[in-house]
Order: structure tokens, then sequence, then C-alpha cells
């Protein structure tokens, strides 16, 4: 059974461009959150998908925005990249049963803004 | 607004020896998650505790929940070399975990 895959594991992008991150759930889930951790730091909720829609939000600009598509994968993207954008971008997918809320997150994607 | 504190944030220790790491939060909730995570990988999931008095071991670790006091602890008994990584606490909300700043520990032979 495979987990949760994220795509790619690396990327280096420069200021003002445009990144997407891939993200398939662990099978059986159907809810995907996604998490920004910066150097030193705990990782910080960016927002939530389920049933293809956005269900929460953290404190993030508008320049993220998500998409979840009919097989729960997830995409994240980030438009006119900043330099404080760069960090380690994880997946978490988890059941949206309240009696089965535990997340396993994928391995993670590191985006260099340079 | 729920927040989560660690602490220490910083801990070096020696192989052999105890000690306990705290994790506060700010507001109610049912669900604490323990993470380790090692440099520039992921997260990995220590513990899941789901009510008041929830007790957890695996190996040298132990982690327990006090939902009453808004604490768990994460116990490491006879340090290992091996231990030595970024543990996170975090705090479900609605299905939205809060982490903690992380406290990163370093176990010196």
């Amino acid at each position: 059974d495979a987990g949760v895959t994220q795509s790619p594991t690396h990327l280096i992008k420069t200021r003002g461009q445009q990144v997407t991150l891939r993200c398939s759930p662990k099978s059986g889930h159907d809810t995907v959150s996604w998490y920004q951790q910066a150097l030193g730091q705990g990782p910080q909720f960016i927002f939530q998908y389920y049933e293809e829609e956005e269900r929460q939000r953290g404190n993030f600009p508008d320049r993220f925005s998500g998409h979840q598509f009919p097989n729960y994968s997830s995409e994240l993207n980030v438009n006119a990249l900043l330099l404080g954008d760069s960090a380690l971008y994880l997946c978490a997918s988890s059941l949206r049963r309240e009696w089965d809320t535990e997340a396993f997150f994928g391995q993670g994607t590191r985006l260099t803004v340079v | 607004e729920l927040k989560v504190e660690q602490n220490p944030l910083f801990l070096s220790m020696q192989e052999g020896k105890n000690y306990t790491i705290y994790c506060n939060y700010s507001t109610t909730s049912d669900r604490l998650y323990w993470y380790r995570q090692d440099p520039g990988k992921s997260l990995e999931s220590l513990f899941v505790l789901l009510s008041n008095g929830a007790v957890k071991q695996e190996g040298r670790l132990m982690a327990s929940l006090d939902t009453k006091a808004r604490l768990s602890t994460l116990h490491i008994t006879a340090a290992v070399h091996d231990l030595s990584a970024t543990y996170f606490c975090a705090v479900d909300r609605a299905q939205k975990l809060v982490f903690g700043q992380g406290t990163r520990l370093t176990i010196n032979p």
C-alpha cells in the first residue's frame, strides 16, 4: 500500500515565477492538507481539500491556491514567488470521519526560490 | 486562536540519561500527536493520543496526555544516539494540525 507521495522532491525557482506541487494521498484517504515548513520552524497549515473543495485555510495569501481532483489527489500552486516562500512543503492525507483523523505525511517537496 | 508551545526548544543530553519534553496548548482539544523529524526529511508519526490520561510507549519513548491541564509530555528513557532528531507535538483542531516549534534533541556519546 503506497503511502502519501509528493512530487517533485526538490525544486528551484526564480522570484516572480509560479510553481505547482503535487500530492497523491494514501489509499483510502479522501482529505488532503498542505503545510509549509520554513527552516527551523514547525509546519504551518496552508489549506485543506475535501470533496474537491477548499474546506479550511490558514493565514496564507491568495498567491497560494490549490485543487483536488476526483481521485483525491491534490495540487498546490504558488504564484509570484518570493524568497520567503522557500520551504519544505508537506502534504498530509487523512480520512474525513471524526474518529479516524490521523494524518499521514508525504516526504515533502523542498522549494528553493532564488 | 490555538497556540502550541514546546519546551525546551533545544536539548543536549548524554546517552543513558532520562529527560522529558513538554507540550502545552491553549484551547481544548482531544487529540494530540508527536512526530519525529530528521534533518531534511519529512515527519514520522510517533504517537497519537486520543483521550485524557492516555499513555503510549514505544521503545525508549513514552508519551502522555492530560487534557485538563492541556499538557502532553514525551519522556525519553536511557537515551541513545539514534534518538537525535527534532520532535514536534501537534494538536488537532477540526482536522487541522497546529504544531509546536519543535524540540531539537541532540544525544551525545
